[in-house]
């Protein structure tokens, strides 16, 4: 069956510092892949999307690669901040008809 | 910006009851979705509809039905709640196309006593 993976324990780094959280899947060849951050209490927010046949995505500070050999994306925050403080979704189209499924999250926690 | 909005933060109502839980989108999106969130299991497709009228079952539907009679708005029926439908439950849009981003409501976190 298909899966998708997600740190499940949160991840603590300090101000300044790079997060990089990870979202591995098997068993299935995706088109895309998406990223959701989700504050306590409030609805995922989509961030970015990356799609098979790009490597890197950026937008600000964040980066996005996808590595469809090694079936993983990786989430890059630079120069974090107490801010990003959140959880963060990684998401699949697992269906091909467009609904998505959704990794369980990590939390990343930055301290000042 | 898109809005999403889900008619309750929060509700409680008693085991056996009728529940209706309502979502509006204000960007003519064609595609909306309900999830619900548990901790440790995360986001779970309940069901999704693609235009009016139309519903499709998503991973988790048995409980539940949908109704989509106008495009902005798709309403989550619990047919007879029960106490394992405790829990959060997240409304989404999104435009039609597969690459397509979901816009969330704030959620309807809802306990069946």
């Amino acid at each position: 069956s298909q899966k998708i993976e997600q740190n499940s324990e949160a991840l603590n780094i300090q101000e300044g510092k790079t997060a990089t959280l990870t979202c591995n899947y098997t068993n299935y060849s995706p088109a895309y892949l998406q990223w959701y951050r989700q504050d306590p209490g409030r609805g995922p927010v989509f961030l970015l999307l990356i799609r098979e046949n790009e490597k890197e995505k950026r937008k600000e500070r964040l980066k996005v690669t996808f590595d469809t050999t090694l079936k993983q994306s990786l989430f890059h925050i630079t120069a974090s901040q107490p801010a990003d403080s959140a959880t963060y979704l990684c998401a699949l189209d697992l269906s091909g008809y467009s609904t998505l499924t959704f990794g369980k999250g990590t939390m990343l926690l930055v301290s000042p | 910006d898109v809005k999403v909005t889900q008619s309750s933060r929060y509700l409680v109502k008693r085991t056996g009851e009728k529940v209706f839980l309502e979502c509006v989108q204000d960007m003519d999106h064609e595609n909306m979705f309900w999830y619900r969130q548990d901790p440790g299991l995360g986001l779970r497709l309940i069901y999704f509809s693609y235009d009016v009228k139309m519903k499709e079952k998503g991973d988790i539907p048995e409980g539940y039905s949908v109704s989509r009679e106008k495009k902005e708005r798709f309403s989550l029926i619990l047919e007879s709640a029960s106490t394992n439908q405790t829990s959060m439950y997240l409304c989404a849009s999104s435009l039609a196309g597969i690459t397509q981003p979901q816009h969330f409501g704030d959620g309807t976190r809802l306990s069946i006593l």
